[in-house]
C-alpha cells in the first residue's frame, strides 16, 4: 500500500515568487491536512480538507491557500513568498483521524532565498 | 477548546534505561489522543493511539502510554531506551467533533550510549 506522497521533496524559490506543493494521500483517505514545520515555531497547522471541502483552517495569512480534488489529491499554494516561509511542509492523510490518526508524508523542504 | 502541553522540551536518557515523555491535555469533549515520532528530516510516524477503549495503550517499538482522565495525562513510556529511539516526539489531541487536531510543541529525546 503506497504511503502519502509529497512532491517535490526539495524546492528553492526566490522571494516574491509563488509555489505549489502537491500531496497524494493514501488510497481511500478522504481527509488531507497540511502543516508547516520550522525550528522556531514548531508544527503549525495550515488547513484540513475533507471530500474537497476545507474543514479547518489555521492562522496563516491569505497568501497560503489550498485545495483538494475529487480524487482526494491536494495542493497548497503560497504566493508572494517571504524568507520566513522557508520550512518543511508536511501533508497528512487520514481515513478517520479520530479513530486511526494521520499518516504523514516525508514533506517538502522549501527554501526561500 | 482544547490544548496539549508536553512538559519537557528535552529529555536525555542512557541506553537501556526507561523513557518517560510527559503530556497533559485539556479538551471540552472526550478526545482521541496520539503520540507521533519524527526522526531527523523525516515525516511523523504514528506510535500509538487512545480512542476510548483500553486506558493502557501499546504501540510500536516497545512504547506504551496510559490515559489518565483524572490527571488529564497521556504519558509515553518505554522500559528500555535504544539508540534508535533518539527523535522528536509529539503528543496530539483530536476531538470527536471534526475540529482540528492540536499538536504539542514536541519533546526531543536524546539517548546516550
Amino acid at each position: 500500500k503506497a504511503g502519502v506522497t509529497q512532491t517535490p521533496r526539495y524546492l528553492i524559490k526566490t522571494r516574491g515568487q509563488q509555489v505549489t506543493l502537491s500531496c497524494s494521500p493514501i488510497s481511500g483517505h478522504r481527509s488531507v491536512s497540511w502543516y508547516q514545520q520550522t525550528p522556531g515555531q514548531g508544527l503549525q497547522f495550515l488547513f484540513e480538507y475533507f471530500s474537497e471541502t476545507q474543514r479547518n483552517k489555521g492562522n496563516f495569512p491569505g497568501r497560503f491557500s489550498g485545495r483538494q480534488f475529487s480524487n482526494s489529491r491536494s495542493e497548497m499554494n503560497v504566493s508572494t513568498l517571504e524568507l520566513g516561509d522557508s520550512a518543511l511542509y508536511l501533508c497528512a492523510s487520514s481515513q478517520d483521524r479520530e479513530r486511526f490518526g494521520y499518516t504523514f508524508g516525508s514533506g517538502t523542504r522549501l527554501t526561500v532565498v | 477548546a482544547q490544548s496539549v502541553t508536553q512538559l519537557d522540551s528535552h529529555v536525555s536518557v542512557s541506553e537501556g534505561t526507561p523513557v518517560l515523555l510527559r503530556c497533559n491535555y485539556s479538551s471540552s469533549y472526550s478526545p482521541s489522543l496520539f503520540w507521533y515520532v519524527q526522526h531527523p528530516n523525516k515525516g511523523l510516524q504514528l506510535l500509538l493511539k487512545y480512542t476510548s477503549a483500553a486506558t493502557l495503550v501499546k504501540g510500536i517499538n516497545g512504547f506504551e502510554a496510559e490515559f489518565k482522565k483524572s490527571e488529564t495525562s497521556f504519558h509515553l513510556t518505554k522500559p528500555s531506551a535504544h539508540m534508535s529511539d533518539a527523535a522528536e516526539y509529539f503528543c496530539v489531541v483530536s476531538p470527536f467533533n471534526a475540529g482540528k487536531s492540536t499538536f504539542g510543541d514536541g519533546t526531543t529525546l536524546t539517548v546516550k550510549p
